[in-house]
């Protein structure tokens, strides 16, 4: 079965710095995807970026960056210019690439803090 | 364009009692997830519909536990007899095809 780990259960950051938030997970399949999504307090759950396992390249969307490391079943996440918006519980998923549910299978969460 | 909906936000009951949760994805999305979500956990996968066809549980799903899609739109999910560890924050999402999945806002079941 599939198991995705975040070590970090809570982190913070000074507001414009840089963060970096760790997953690792296990799966003997070829083709997944791999997302971190963001909940901020009593809100939903919101995609923050996801990574298809086929692509070496790093995906990035704007302040946000993954390192992927498929050998190592690594995909951190790093936050540049850290804003206050940016608090919230980060999880990290992993998917199926095809063939069934693609169900998500979520790690169990870093709480980020962002100080003014 | 709405996002996923869900209805009731919070719900109250007492252990024993009945309670119904419904979901409302994004249109044309016909994949629909449910998920369950306890304090500092992450969430964990229920059931998924692919229009209105169930094709997987988990085993978490107990036999108290329902879950319809009767025409690959609206979802409901039952839970019969409620305890009190069904209190949980539960989840619905949905997607167009094997990929990203849109998340609404829960509904947050308290059981007395």
């Amino acid at each position: 079965a599939q198991t995705v780990t975040q070590s970090q259960p809570e982190m913070s950051v000074q507001e414009a710095e840089t963060v970096t938030l760790s997953c690792t997970y296990d799966t003997s399949e070829s083709d997944y995807y791999l997302f971190w999504y963001k909940q901020p307090p009593s809100r939903q759950m919101i995609l923050v970026i996801r990574q298809e396992a086929y692509k070496q390249q790093n995906a990035t969307e704007n302040r946000f960056s993954v390192n992927f490391q498929k050998a190592a079943k690594s995909f951190s996440l790093k936050i540049s210019d850290s804003q206050l918006g940016d608090a919230a519980m980060y999880f990290c998923a992993y998917s199926p690439y095809q063939g069934g549910s693609e169900k998500l299978v979520f790690g169990k969460g870093t709480k980020l803090t962002v100080n003014p | 364009d709405t996002g996923v909906s869900q209805d009731p936000r919070h719900k109250i009951t007492k252990r024993g009692q009945n309670v119904t949760f419904r979901c409302d994805p994004i249109s044309e999305h016909n994949r629909l997830y449910w998920y369950r979500q306890t304090l500092g956990q992450g969430p964990e996968f229920l059931t998924y519909f692919q229009n209105e066809a169930q094709l997987e549980k988990s085993r978490l799903l107990s036999d108290r536990f329902s879950a319809e899609r009767p025409k690959g739109s609206f979802s409901t999910l039952e839970i019969q007899r409620t305890e009190q560890g069904d209190s949980a924050m539960y989840l619905c999402a949905s997607t167009p095809g094997g990929d990203t999945q849109y998340f609404g806002p829960g509904t947050r079941l308290t059981v007395l």
